[in-house]
C-alpha cells in the first residue's frame, strides 16, 4: 500500500502545453523529494522541500510543498520533449532516514 | 565520486531458482536501501539498513528475501525461491543522512525476469 498518492498516472501532452503532477499523503514528511527516472536507469534527484508552503523553482519546474507538509505538487511550464520521464514523489522522514515513494507519473511529451 | 554500484544489469531465471543482487553503495554513506520496483509502479522498500544494522525490513518477504550488508559497506539481495511475480527491476540506493542531507542516490537496478 502506497503511503503517497500521485496524480495523474499517465500524461501525454503535446509540446509547449503546462502541466501539474500532484503528490498527496495523509503522513505529514520531514522533507518531501521529487526524482524523474529515465528507462533503465535509476531515479534522480530533482529537488527537496523542506518547509510547509515552500515553492522552488528549477529552470521551468516549480515545486510546491503543502502548508502541512503532507502533499506536494510539480508544476511543468511549456513542456518539452526532454521532460519525457517518470516522476516520482518521495516523502522523507529524519527518524531513521526513511524514504517512501508514491506511484509515479509517467508524462510523455509529444513534440 | 564514484556512483553507487549493482550487478548484475539483467537476470533470466526460471521460478523456484535461487537469485543474488549485488550492490556496492557510494564510500561513506551510511544507508543503504533496497528497493522492488514493477514495471509502471513506483518503487517499493523491500530493507533499508542503517551502516550494518536493519532499519526496517516489514515489507521484505522473509520467506524467501534475505539481505545482509557485510561490514556496513557492500550488500546482498538473495531470493529463494524465485516466483514469477518476482519479475521487477531491484534498485539499490544509499544516503549519507548527515547535515540535514536525505538525498538517495540509486543505481541503474537489476531487471530480473522470472520465467
Amino acid at each position: 500500500t502506497q503511503l503517497l498518492e500521485q496524480s495523474p498516472q499517465f500524461l501525454s501532452i503535446q509540446e509547449g502545453e503546462n502541466l501539474t503532477v500532484y503528490c498527496n499523503s495523509s503522513s505529514v514528511f520531514s522533507s518531501l523529494q521529487w526524482y524523474r527516472q529515465e528507462p533503465g536507469e535509476g531515479p534522480v534527484l530533482l529537488v527537496t522541500v523542506v518547509t510547509g508552503g515552500e515553492v522552488k523553482k528549477l529552470k521551468r519546474l516549480t515545486f510546491q510543498f503543502g502548508d502541512a507538509r503532507k502533499d506536494s505538487s510539480l508544476h511543468i511550464t511549456a513542456a518539452q520533449p526532454g521532460d519525457t520521464g517518470l516522476y516520482l514523489c518521495a516523502g522523507h522522514h529524519n527518524a531513521g532516514n526513511m524514504l517512501t515513494f508514491g506511484g509515479g507519473t509517467r508524462l510523455m511529451v509529444k513534440p | 565520486e564514484a556512483g553507487v554500484a549493482q550487478s548484475p544489469r539483467y537476470k533470466i531465471i526460471e521460478k523456484r531458482q535461487s537469485v543474488a543482487f549485488w550492490c556496492n553503495p557510494i564510500s561513506g554513506h551510511a544507508t543503504l536501501y533496497w528497493y522492488q520496483q514493477i514495471l509502471g509502479q513506483g518503487p517499493k522498500l523491500l530493507i533499508q539498513f542503517q551502516n550494518n544494522g536493519v532499519v526496517d525490513d516489514s515489507q521484505l518477504p522473509k520467506d524467501r528475501f534475505s539481505a545482509e550488508r557485510l561490514k556496513g559497506v557492500d550488500s546482498t539481495l538473495k531470493i529463494q525461491p524465485a516466483k514469477l511475480e518476482d519479475s521487477a527491476v531491484y534498485l539499490c540506493a544509499s544516503s549519507l543522512n548527515r547535515g540535514g542531507s536525505s538525498e538517495a542516490f540509486f543505481g541503474q537496478g537489476t531487471r530480473l525476469t522470472v520465467v
